[in-house]
């Protein structure tokens, strides 16, 4: 059964701290690994694709990477603005992992 | 651009009533999905429909069915509501290219409360 889980569920984060938020699979025949923001009251709204191993997307202060196993969104020297749900999805029916909800604080 | 609408933004439905959620994309995408999000459950696919006159079950698709009515439009039918559906309800689109799916586009959500 094709499954996706992301890591830690909640992070709080000091205004400049950077971190990573993990996003763990296992699927039958990646079709690509998707990064999504979610801001509350709002639909997801779509950050980055990977479609190999070893591929990195960069978007301002986000870097996204693929590994055969999990991929990690990096947020280097964060802002409160960078607030949000962070969400991975893969495969064909576009399965979506619980989450990650990131507080950054001033 | 209107990209993905979905109606109603907001309903509240007495348990064991009938609605039908709308949704309408205008960009030309094969495939469709219906999820639902509920507080720290992500989002949970319902059905999809990979093209016009197909149509699948997701992760939890008990309690509802879906019509693809044509290409633009994917429908979720709430036969008997009850509280437990109680949630926020996202549509979705994407356009797959080949073996590869490209990103998916989401609606606003409809808030939908069963009393």
């Amino acid at each position: 059964e094709d499954q996706v889980t992301q890591s830690p569920e909640a992070l709080r984060l000091q205004e400049g701290e950077s971190s990573s938020l993990n996003c763990s699979y296992t699927v039958s025949g990646l079709r690509g690994l998707f990064w999504y923001r979610q801001d509350p009251g709002k639909g997801p709204e779509f950050l980055f694709t990977l479609y190999s191993a070893g591929e990195e997307k960069e978007k301002e202060r986000l870097k996204a990477t693929l590994t055969k196993k999990e991929s990690f969104l990096h947020i280097t020297a964060p802002k409160p603005e960078d607030s949000a749900t962070y969400l991975c999805a893969c495969t064909g029916k576009l399965i979506f992992g619980q989450g990650t909800t990131l507080q950054v604080k001033p | 651009n209107a990209g993905v609408t979905q109606t109603p933004k907001f309903q509240v439905l007495k348990t064991g009533q009938s609605m039908t959620l709308q949704c309408a994309q205008d960009m030309n995408h094969n495939s469709m999905y219906w999820y639902r999000q509920d507080p720290g459950m992500g989002l949970r696919l319902i059905y999809y429909s990979a093209s016009e006159g197909t149509t699948d079950k997701g992760e939890v698709p008990n309690g509802y069915n879906v019509s693809r009515l044509n290409k633009r439009e994917f429908s979720l039918r709430l036969e008997s509501a009850a509280p437990s559906q109680t949630s926020v309800y996202f549509c979705a689109s994407s356009k797959p290219g080949g073996t590869m799916n490209t990103e998916a586009f989401f609606g606003q959500g409809t808030r939908l409360t069963v009393v």
